[in-house]
């Protein structure tokens, strides 16, 4: 299985720079999502990374390092409906499972 | 309908009664997952689909839950005798492909069941 450490929570100022860091360890690395999780509502996927590097997508960009088990989502120009939990989720193909697993998620404050 | 959908919304039971809820997967997607969250936690894995087959049940807590699939595209999860520490919002996800590519889980709004 894995073992997903993301913080428990951040605050920002509206129009800054976030990064939300995800550390993980799992023996069957298969590949790393980031979803955004509104209070009340379903996660809505934001990214995913299986190779080194950066993933920029708009506002969003996502960083993976394999060697390192270690990953970041960064947030730019923050806006006030930013505010919510980022889920880091990791899937390994150990004995052939494909699960995603989830780390417990960030709860992101923007504020003015 | 374009996305998942589940139902019902919120459901509230008495401890010791059976529940089941819904899921309406995307049309076409071959893997569905259930997830329980609790509040303020991250979706913990109950049990994995591919088309009717359930290939995985690892997470289900105890042999109260039980989940089904039987013609490959509607799920139902099913909890007996109910207890309070099953109160949590159950989610369901669904992909198009299998497991070892690429697979952007899509969720539903997700069932809140409150166990009184």
């Amino acid at each position: 299985g894995q073992n997903i450490d993301q913080p428990t929570e951040m605050t920002a100022t509206e129009g800054a720079i976030v990064q939300i860091n995800c550390t993980y360890q799992t023996s069957g690395f298969n590949g790393l999502f980031w979803y955004q999780q509104h209070a009340g509502e379903a996660p809505t996927f934001l990214s995913y990374n299986v190779l080194d590097g950066l993933e920029e997508k708009g506002r969003f960009s996502s960083f993976l390092s394999r060697s390192k088990g270690y990953s970041y989502l960064l947030l730019k120009e923050l806006q006030m409906k930013d505010s919510a939990s980022y889920l880091c989720a990791v899937r390994d193909n150990e004995g052939g499972s494909y699960i995603p697993t989830f780390g417990r998620g960030t709860s992101l404050i923007v504020h003015p | 309908g374009a996305g998942v959908s589940q139902s019902p919304r919120y459901k509230v039971a008495k401890r010791g009664q059976d529940v089941a809820l819904r899921c309406d997967p995307i049309s076409g997607h071959v893997s569905l997952f259930w997830y329980q969250q609790a509040l303020g936690q991250g979706p913990e894995f109950l049990t994995y689909f591919q088309n009717e087959a359930q290939l995985d049940k690892s997470g289900l807590p105890s042999d109260r839950f039980f989940a089904e699939r039987p013609e490959g595209s509607v799920s139902t999860l099913k909890i007996q005798r109910t207890q309070q520490e099953d109160s949590a919002v159950y989610l369901c996800a669904s992909s198009l492909g299998r497991g070892g590519s690429y697979n952007e889980q899509f969720f539903g709004p997700g069932t809140r069941l409150t166990v009184l």
